[in-house]
């Protein structure tokens, strides 16, 4: 099972930020945070994964609680084809990813 | 383009038969993992490969299996389909093993059993 939490759905206006949340309160000391998206029926796509810092790169910000058991994924300026299933995953060592139901974005012109 | 390649993209089959799909994975990756995508089950991931070993299994059925080859690229091998087996199925590659190494997907193939 996963062992994330995530809300089912979430809209979000164009050009605006997307912030998405998600809990895992029983993360592991060694476990990262992995965020994914896929954008109707393609190969899901890797966005970003921290461990305990904040994390930027040229798609998104990963904010994780001092306690590491929350995230949020933030997408500052929203696009249409940012519309997507988000999954967050937690994952540690050689285990593979285990997808959860992941939130669905709807970002809306 | 993720890099990692799949053929066929898509693939009609009867009950009963047996099918290959194909993966090459991005240059330089030694990873490589399969996952099937249905409606009712989500993203599952079915086995991993590294270097040519198998080195994970997940919910693969016994009527499945998989191999990577020496120049990497990776085959998965379904027979006596099922109805229940019409699915995407997605390649995956990573660089190796350890924990903070994303996975790039693949485009994915789409079997549909009549």
């Amino acid at each position: 099972d996963a062992k994330t939490t995530q809300p089912t759905s979430m809209d979000c206006a164009e050009g605006r930020a997307a912030n998405l949340p998600c809990n895992h309160s029983t993360i592991s000391g060694n476990e990262y945070v992995y965020w994914y998206r896929q954008i109707h029926s393609q190969g899901p796509q890797y966005i970003i994964h921290g461990l305990k810092n904040n994390e930027t790169n040229e798609m998104a910000s990963l904010i994780i609680t001092e306690d590491r058991k929350s995230s949020t994924l933030i997408l500052p300026h929203a696009t249409l084809r940012d519309t997507a299933v988000y999954y967050c995953i937690v994952k540690g060592g050689n285990t593979p990813l285990v997808f959860g139901k992941g939130t669905r974005l709807s970002v809306i012109a | 383009d993720s890099g990692v390649t799949q053929t066929p993209k898509h693939l009609i089959t009867a009950t009963g038969q047996r099918v290959t799909l194909r993966c090459s994975p991005r240059s330089g990756d030694l990873s490589v993992y399969w996952y099937q995508q249905s409606l009712d089950q989500g993203l599952q991931f079915l086995i991993q490969y590294y270097n040519g070993e198998e080195r994970a299994k997940g919910n693969i059925l016994e009527r499945f299996s998989a191999q990577q080859f020496p120049d990497l690229h990776s085959e998965l091998n379904l027979s006596s389909l099922e109805l229940g087996d019409s699915a995407l199925y997605f390649c995956a590659s990573s660089v190796g093993l350890a924990g903070a190494r994303e996975q790039f997907f693949g485009p994915g193939t789409r079997l549909t059993v009549l």
